[in-house]
Protein backbone atom coordinates (compact mmCIF):
# COMPACT_ATOMS: atom_id res chain seq x y z
CA UNK A 1 0.00 0.00 0.00
CA UNK A 2 1.56 3.57 -1.09
CA UNK A 3 -0.67 5.42 0.85
CA UNK A 4 -2.55 6.99 -2.19
CA UNK A 5 -6.20 5.37 -2.59
CA UNK A 6 -8.14 5.34 -5.56
CA UNK A 7 -12.08 4.69 -5.21
CA UNK A 8 -13.74 2.72 -7.09
CA UNK A 9 -11.19 -0.03 -8.49
CA UNK A 10 -13.77 -1.43 -10.93
CA UNK A 11 -16.34 0.12 -12.54
CA UNK A 12 -18.12 -1.39 -15.57
CA UNK A 13 -20.34 1.36 -17.47
CA UNK A 14 -22.31 1.55 -20.86
CA UNK A 15 -21.49 3.54 -23.43
CA UNK A 16 -22.78 7.33 -23.09
CA UNK A 17 -23.08 7.54 -19.05
CA UNK A 18 -20.86 10.03 -17.07
CA UNK A 19 -18.39 8.42 -14.63
CA UNK A 20 -16.11 9.95 -12.03
CA UNK A 21 -13.71 8.10 -10.21
CA UNK A 22 -11.52 9.75 -6.85
CA UNK A 23 -8.02 9.73 -5.63
CA UNK A 24 -6.93 10.44 -1.90
CA UNK A 25 -3.14 11.08 -2.40
CA UNK A 26 -0.71 11.17 0.21
CA UNK A 27 -1.59 14.07 2.68
CA UNK A 28 1.16 15.90 2.71
CA UNK A 29 1.84 15.88 -1.11
CA UNK A 30 1.23 18.72 -3.31
CA UNK A 31 1.23 17.69 -6.22
CA UNK A 32 -1.57 15.06 -7.97
CA UNK A 33 -1.47 13.19 -10.92
CA UNK A 34 -3.66 11.42 -12.97
CA UNK A 35 -2.52 8.97 -15.63
CA UNK A 36 -4.09 6.61 -18.41
CA UNK A 37 -2.77 2.92 -18.86
CA UNK A 38 -3.85 0.13 -21.44
CA UNK A 39 -2.70 -3.08 -21.78
CA UNK A 40 0.85 -3.55 -22.55
CA UNK A 41 1.34 -0.03 -22.48
CA UNK A 42 2.88 2.71 -19.74
CA UNK A 43 0.88 5.00 -18.27
CA UNK A 44 0.02 8.16 -20.25
CA UNK A 45 -0.18 11.22 -18.49
CA UNK A 46 -3.19 13.32 -18.33
CA UNK A 47 -3.57 16.11 -15.93
CA UNK A 48 -1.45 17.71 -12.96
CA UNK A 49 -2.35 19.73 -10.37
CA UNK A 50 -0.30 21.39 -7.17
CA UNK A 51 -2.32 22.26 -4.44
CA UNK A 52 -5.89 23.17 -6.11
CA UNK A 53 -4.34 24.61 -8.97
CA UNK A 54 -4.80 22.11 -12.61
CA UNK A 55 -0.93 23.33 -14.17
CA UNK A 56 -1.06 20.85 -16.97
CA UNK A 57 -3.23 19.16 -19.66
CA UNK A 58 -2.71 16.80 -22.07
CA UNK A 59 -3.79 16.66 -25.31
CA UNK A 60 -5.31 13.76 -24.96
CA UNK A 61 -7.75 15.19 -22.55
CA UNK A 62 -10.46 15.17 -24.82
CA UNK A 63 -13.26 17.54 -23.78
CA UNK A 64 -15.26 15.04 -21.85
CA UNK A 65 -12.92 14.25 -19.08
CA UNK A 66 -13.05 16.53 -16.38
CA UNK A 67 -10.20 16.65 -13.47
CA UNK A 68 -10.53 18.64 -10.19
CA UNK A 69 -8.88 19.33 -7.15
CA UNK A 70 -11.24 21.34 -4.60
CA UNK A 71 -9.18 21.41 -1.74
CA UNK A 72 -6.16 20.69 -2.73
CA UNK A 73 -6.63 16.88 -1.18
CA UNK A 74 -8.41 14.86 -2.84
CA UNK A 75 -9.35 14.88 -6.61
CA UNK A 76 -11.99 13.48 -9.11
CA UNK A 77 -11.75 12.47 -12.94
CA UNK A 78 -14.92 12.79 -14.64
CA UNK A 79 -15.55 11.38 -17.67
CA UNK A 80 -18.55 12.24 -19.44
CA UNK A 81 -20.60 10.19 -22.21
CA UNK A 82 -17.79 7.26 -22.29
CA UNK A 83 -16.78 5.09 -25.42
CA UNK A 84 -15.43 2.19 -25.74
CA UNK A 85 -11.60 3.54 -26.38
CA UNK A 86 -11.94 5.11 -22.72
CA UNK A 87 -11.64 1.49 -21.37
CA UNK A 88 -8.52 1.43 -19.52
CA UNK A 89 -6.71 1.46 -16.15
CA UNK A 90 -7.01 5.33 -14.16
CA UNK A 91 -3.63 5.78 -12.45
CA UNK A 92 -3.40 8.39 -9.90
CA UNK A 93 -0.47 9.22 -8.22
CA UNK A 94 1.14 12.15 -6.00
CA UNK A 95 4.50 13.67 -5.08
CA UNK A 96 5.68 16.25 -3.06
CA UNK A 97 7.21 19.58 -4.96
CA UNK A 98 10.47 18.93 -6.13
CA UNK A 99 12.62 17.75 -8.87
CA UNK A 100 13.99 14.14 -8.27
CA UNK A 101 10.88 13.06 -5.74
CA UNK A 102 9.41 9.98 -6.38
CA UNK A 103 5.66 9.55 -7.15
CA UNK A 104 3.87 7.12 -5.26
CA UNK A 105 0.75 5.55 -7.73
CA UNK A 106 -2.24 4.20 -6.37
CA UNK A 107 -3.61 0.95 -7.09
CA UNK A 108 -6.03 2.85 -10.08
CA UNK A 109 -9.61 2.22 -11.10
CA UNK A 110 -9.91 -0.40 -14.21
CA UNK A 111 -12.87 1.44 -16.49
CA UNK A 112 -14.79 -1.30 -18.69
CA UNK A 113 -17.37 0.45 -21.25
CA UNK A 114 -19.63 -1.94 -22.66
CA UNK B 1 7.20 15.44 -28.39
CA UNK B 2 8.39 12.41 -26.17
CA UNK B 3 9.73 9.18 -26.94
CA UNK B 4 10.37 6.38 -24.63
CA UNK B 5 11.64 3.07 -26.14
CA UNK B 6 12.05 -0.34 -24.09
CA UNK B 7 11.97 -4.09 -25.42
CA UNK B 8 8.76 -5.77 -24.74
CA UNK B 9 9.85 -8.86 -22.92
CA UNK B 10 12.58 -11.28 -21.66
CA UNK B 11 12.54 -14.48 -19.72
CA UNK B 12 15.16 -15.26 -16.69
CA UNK B 13 16.14 -18.09 -14.48
CA UNK B 14 15.95 -17.60 -11.04
CA UNK B 15 19.52 -16.61 -9.23
CA UNK B 16 20.70 -14.99 -12.61
CA UNK B 17 21.63 -11.18 -13.60
CA UNK B 18 18.88 -9.04 -16.16
CA UNK B 19 19.34 -6.01 -17.75
CA UNK B 20 16.99 -4.15 -18.87
CA UNK B 21 17.59 -1.22 -21.45
CA UNK B 22 15.73 2.05 -22.17
CA UNK B 23 16.36 4.52 -24.60
CA UNK B 24 14.70 8.34 -25.06
CA UNK B 25 14.29 11.49 -26.50
CA UNK B 26 12.20 13.86 -25.47
CA UNK B 27 12.10 17.66 -25.39
CA UNK B 28 13.42 17.85 -21.84
CA UNK B 29 15.56 16.51 -19.45
CA UNK B 30 14.78 16.45 -15.31
CA UNK B 31 15.63 12.79 -14.56
CA UNK B 32 15.07 9.36 -15.47
CA UNK B 33 12.84 6.94 -13.12
CA UNK B 34 12.20 3.41 -12.79
CA UNK B 35 8.93 1.98 -11.54
CA UNK B 36 8.25 -2.17 -11.08
CA UNK B 37 4.62 -3.07 -11.68
CA UNK B 38 3.00 -6.32 -11.08
CA UNK B 39 -0.07 -7.42 -12.85
CA UNK B 40 -2.94 -5.39 -11.88
CA UNK B 41 -0.86 -3.42 -9.09
CA UNK B 42 0.06 0.25 -9.05
CA UNK B 43 4.05 0.98 -10.43
CA UNK B 44 6.30 1.10 -7.44
CA UNK B 45 9.51 3.30 -7.74
CA UNK B 46 13.00 1.85 -7.80
CA UNK B 47 15.39 4.07 -8.98
CA UNK B 48 16.47 7.34 -9.86
CA UNK B 49 18.78 8.90 -12.05
CA UNK B 50 19.95 12.60 -12.79
CA UNK B 51 23.37 12.49 -13.17
CA UNK B 52 25.55 10.30 -15.37
CA UNK B 53 26.80 6.98 -13.96
CA UNK B 54 25.54 3.96 -11.87
CA UNK B 55 23.11 3.90 -9.02
CA UNK B 56 23.21 0.79 -6.75
CA UNK B 57 20.45 -0.06 -4.34
CA UNK B 58 20.43 -3.32 -2.94
CA UNK B 59 20.05 -6.21 -6.10
CA UNK B 60 18.86 -3.39 -8.10
CA UNK B 61 21.74 -0.98 -9.79
CA UNK B 62 20.11 1.99 -12.63
CA UNK B 63 22.65 3.61 -15.14
CA UNK B 64 21.98 6.74 -17.25
CA UNK B 65 24.26 8.00 -20.08
CA UNK B 66 22.53 11.45 -20.74
CA UNK B 67 24.75 12.23 -23.86
CA UNK B 68 23.42 8.67 -25.57
CA UNK B 69 19.96 9.67 -23.64
CA UNK B 70 20.87 5.61 -22.33
CA UNK B 71 19.42 3.89 -19.06
CA UNK B 72 19.58 0.62 -17.85
CA UNK B 73 18.22 -1.33 -15.15
CA UNK B 74 20.59 -4.27 -13.75
CA UNK B 75 18.54 -6.85 -11.65
CA UNK B 76 21.31 -9.11 -10.11
CA UNK B 77 20.16 -12.47 -8.17
CA UNK B 78 16.78 -12.91 -9.73
CA UNK B 79 13.74 -14.16 -7.61
CA UNK B 80 10.21 -15.06 -8.62
CA UNK B 81 8.91 -11.85 -7.14
CA UNK B 82 11.08 -10.21 -9.43
CA UNK B 83 8.41 -11.70 -12.38
CA UNK B 84 6.95 -7.94 -13.52
CA UNK B 85 6.52 -5.22 -15.67
CA UNK B 86 9.78 -2.58 -15.34
CA UNK B 87 8.79 0.84 -16.57
CA UNK B 88 11.56 3.39 -17.39
CA UNK B 89 10.20 6.97 -17.40
CA UNK B 90 11.30 10.62 -17.81
CA UNK B 91 10.76 13.62 -15.99
CA UNK B 92 11.16 16.15 -19.16
CA UNK B 93 9.92 19.12 -17.25
CA UNK B 94 10.95 19.12 -14.13
CA UNK B 95 7.28 18.53 -12.50
CA UNK B 96 7.90 15.03 -12.47
CA UNK B 97 5.35 14.92 -14.77
CA UNK B 98 6.74 11.59 -16.89
CA UNK B 99 6.33 10.02 -19.80
CA UNK B 100 6.83 6.28 -19.81
CA UNK B 101 7.72 3.20 -22.18
CA UNK B 102 6.03 0.76 -22.83
CA UNK B 103 7.64 -1.29 -20.37
CA UNK B 104 9.46 -4.37 -20.35
CA UNK B 105 7.60 -7.55 -19.11
CA UNK B 106 10.39 -9.28 -17.08
CA UNK B 107 9.57 -13.60 -16.23
CA UNK B 108 11.62 -15.47 -13.87
CA UNK B 109 11.68 -19.14 -14.71
CA UNK B 110 12.91 -21.50 -11.30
Amino acid sequence: DTGVSQDPRHKITKRGQNVTFRCDPISEHNRLYWYRQTLGQGPEFLTYFQNEAQLEKSRLLSDRFSAERPKGSFSTLEIQRTEQGDSAMYLCASSTVGQNTEAFFGQGTRLTVV
Amino acid sequence: GQNIDQPTEMTATEGAIVQINCTYQTSGFNGLFWYQQHAGEAPTFLSYNVLDGLEEKGRFSSFLSRSKGYSYLLLKELQMKDSASYLCAVSPYGNNRLAFGKGNQVVVIP
